[in-house]
């Protein structure tokens, strides 16, 4: 399978504590994108990186929020001190360059208790 | 501040018959227009897209229409499969057709009945 994958699929938490979820893109993708989904909305968009440089962050994405994609390829996005309205389905996708089209991956669901 | 609206939470439709799905958006700065399907515990599937220098755009079963001055874009589905059956969302983009960050509505869940 050479789509977009996401790790874990499901992640339950107790608040507080702090969770990473990691996303593959498509190998020869070099713009990797996060977006959060909540119940009966869209997803948002929250932080993107054309290779390894991080080039825009949403205000949805506070200071317990840090991404990473150190070389270019997979990424990390990790969640400090997780609250309960951080609970979210979580998603990734990759395009190749601003036009490329974005394939999403099928997103972790954070559930925070 | 919701760029793109779907108004319509859901959409029931008999199979054979024709989907319309609706999509409302206020930034004109909008140069690009994506509908995605999303069935349960999957992430979004691309499924057809439209340039703002277009009107419509068609793929086999599936009709994007563009009206710029209203600021509003349809999605038809004909004849509509029960295999149709998702939350379908709408997407837009800016500048120079950047598809990869989008914003979303909220989207419709569409049902096809036998």
């Amino acid at each position: 399978d050479t789509g977009v994958s996401q790790n874990p699929r499901h992640k339950i938490t107790k608040r507080g504590q702090n969770v990473t979820f990691r996303c593959d893109p498509i190998s020869e993708h070099n713009r990797l994108y996060w977006y959060r989904q909540t119940l009966g909305q869209g997803p948002e968009f929250l932080t993107y990186f054309q290779n390894e440089a991080q080039l825009e962050k949403s205000r949805l994405l506070s200071d317990r929020f840090s991404a990473e994609r150190p070389k270019g390829s997979f990424s990390t996005l990790e969640i400090q001190r997780t609250e309960q309205g951080d609970s979210a389905m979580y998603l990734c996708a990759s395009s190749l360059g601003a036009q490329g089209l974005a394939f999403f991956g099928q997103g972790t669901r954070l559930t925070v208790v | 501040d919701q760029q793109v609206k779907q108004n319509s939470p859901s959409l029931s439709v008999q199979e054979g018959r024709i989907s319309i799905l609706n999509c409302d958006y206020t930034n004109s700065m909008f140069d690009y227009f994506l509908w995605y399907k999303k069935y349960p515990a999957e992430g979004p599937t691309f499924l057809i897209s439209i340039s703002s220098i277009k009107d419509k755009n068609e793929d086999g079963r599936f009709t994007v229409f563009l009206n710029k001055s209203a600021k509003h874009l349809s999605l038809h589905i004909v004849p509509s499969q029960p295999g149709d059956s998702a939350v379908y969302f709408c997407a837009a983009s800016a500048g120079s057709g950047n598809t990869g960050k989008l914003i979303f509505g909220q989207g419709t869940t569409l049902q096809v009945k036998p």
